[in-house]
């Protein structure tokens, strides 16, 4: 069975600055697609970016970026000049046919 | 264009009775899928829907049941509360696909007591 596995339960940055975010994952798929998902103090998961394994090229939205490892696995989420309303749990998913299945999710705090 | 949206937001509701949730999909996605978000055990898949039937079913008891209408709305239903159900569930919709994104509505918040 799939998993998804996100080491870090939570981290800081400083506005403007970079923060890393990992997520590594397990599957015997060759064809699959990522996703990351942002939870504010409002519920909604908003989804942030996406990434299809049989693309080699990290996608890339405005100040978020990937680095996607297929051979390692690993699927980690780059935020650039952190802004105050970043702030959030960030949620890695494998996307399995009808279903996505979450990491434990990583908080992250954004301090001014 | 709408986005996904979950009624009620929050409910109490007392052991043993049931309640029914409800979901209003993007327009023109076929698919829903329902989560279940606790502390403890994270975000969990309950079921998915696509055109009115069932594709896939997590691993929860009989009491979780879901439905999904013509117009793609659906409903998830828990019967016999129990304590352990209290939980944000959450609502997804997607053109169902595994290639599409799922995007989620604000969720509804039950509280069992």
């Amino acid at each position: 069975a799939q998993t998804v596995t996100q080491s870090q339960p939570e981290m800081s940055v400083q506005e403007a600055e970079t923060v890393t975010l990992s997520c590594t994952y397990d599957t015997s798929e060759s064809d699959y697609y990522l996703f990351w998902y942002k939870q504010p103090p409002s519920r909604q998961m908003i989804l942030v970016i996406r990434q299809e394994a049989y693309k080699q090229q990290n996608a890339t939205e405005n100040r978020f970026s990937v680095n996607f490892q297929k051979a390692a696995k690993s699927f980690s989420l780059k935020i650039s000049d952190s802004q105050l309303g970043d702030a959030a749990m960030y949620f890695c998913a494998y996307r399995d046919t009808d279903k996505l299945i979450f990491g434990t999710g990583t908080r992250l705090q954004v301090f001014p | 264009k709408a986005g996904v949206t979950q009624t009620p937001r929050y409910l109490i509701k007392t052991r043993g009775q049931q309640v029914t949730l409800s979901c209003s999909p993007i327009s023109g996605h076929r698919s829903v899928s329902w989560y279940q978000q606790t502390p403890g055990q994270g975000l969990q898949f309950l079921f998915e829907y696509f055109s009115e039937t069932q594709r896939n079913k997590g691993n929860f008891p009989g009491r979780f049941s879901g439905r999904q209408f013509s117009n793609s709305r659906s409903e998830m239903n828990v019967s016999t509360l129990e304590l352990g159900d209290s939980a944000l569930y959450l609502c997804a919709s997607s053109w169902g696909q595994p290639n599409t994104e799922a995007f989620f509505g604000q969720g509804t918040r039950l509280t069992v007591v």
